[in-house]
């Protein structure tokens, strides 16, 4: 069965902490893994990973993709309050037709 | 960035009656649509993907009879719940994909609650 596990669940930091989201996934005919976040309601794109080892960054986010051993990171230095919400990782397959969720971390950055 | 909107982003119906959402890309043409419904502190699952001028294309699990969709321009996606029962009560979003590559970026609207006395 094709699943995309994100851990944790939730999390809590203090401003300026460094965080690391986790996302696990067993797909078949994957092509890419993506990164959102959540605030209120739609999801806004973050990351699209295609390619093994290569990072990505924007500001304080950045992100890698493991494909040998199926999961990927997202990591965000020095956060802040406004980077409180769910972040979402999707697996695309099937030429892109198709995207498995997984459940989202909480983050909330406290003060 | 692209815009996509949602109509109505909240509606409360009675169980038996049936309720139409709209899924509008404002400001590019979309392609490809998706429709996914979100249940409180679960991921979202898609239900369904329509490409315009075709029939959609549903997910395993999904009645395609009580989950109608139209995407009847590059601009509009509508999904209908039919007869709707309690338990049809979730968060619907819809996304757009513009672009010809099947990797284009999609466009999340806002979703809609629906809830279903």
């Amino acid at each position: 069965e094709d699943k995309v596990v994100q851990s944790p669940l939730s999390l809590v930091v203090h401003e300026g902490d460094t965080v690391t989201l986790n996302c696990s996934y067993e797909v078949t005919n994957f092509r890419s893994l993506l990164w959102y976040k959540q605030e209120k309601k739609a999801p806004t794109f973050l990351f699209m990973l295609t390619s093994s080892g290569i990072e990505k960054k924007s500001g304080r986010l950045s992100s890698i993709l493991d494909k040998k051993e199926l999961f990927s990171i997202l990591n965000i230095t020095a956060t802040q309050t406004g980077d409180s919400a769910i972040y979402l990782c999707a697996v695309a397959s099937r030429n892109f037709n198709k995207f498995y969720f997984g459940s989202g971390t909480k983050l909330n950055v406290k003060p | 960035g692209a815009v996509v909107s949602q109509h109505p982003s909240w509606v409360i119906c009675k169980s038996g009656t049936s309720v139409k959402i709209e899924c509008r890309s404002l400001d590019f043409q979309a392609t490809t649509m998706f429709w996914y419904r979100q249940f409180p502190k679960q991921s979202l699952m898609l239900m369904a993907t329509s490409n315009e001028g075709s029939k959609a294309t549903y997910e395993q699990g999904v009645e395609k009879d009580k989950f109608l969709i139209n995407h009847a321009s590059l601009t509009l996606s509508t999904l209908t719940v039919t007869s709707a029962h309690p338990e049809d009560s979730s968060f619907y979003i819809c996304s757009a994909r513009s672009g010809g590559s099947p990797s284009s970026e999609q466009f999340f609207g806002p979703g809609t609650r629906l809830t279903v006395l």
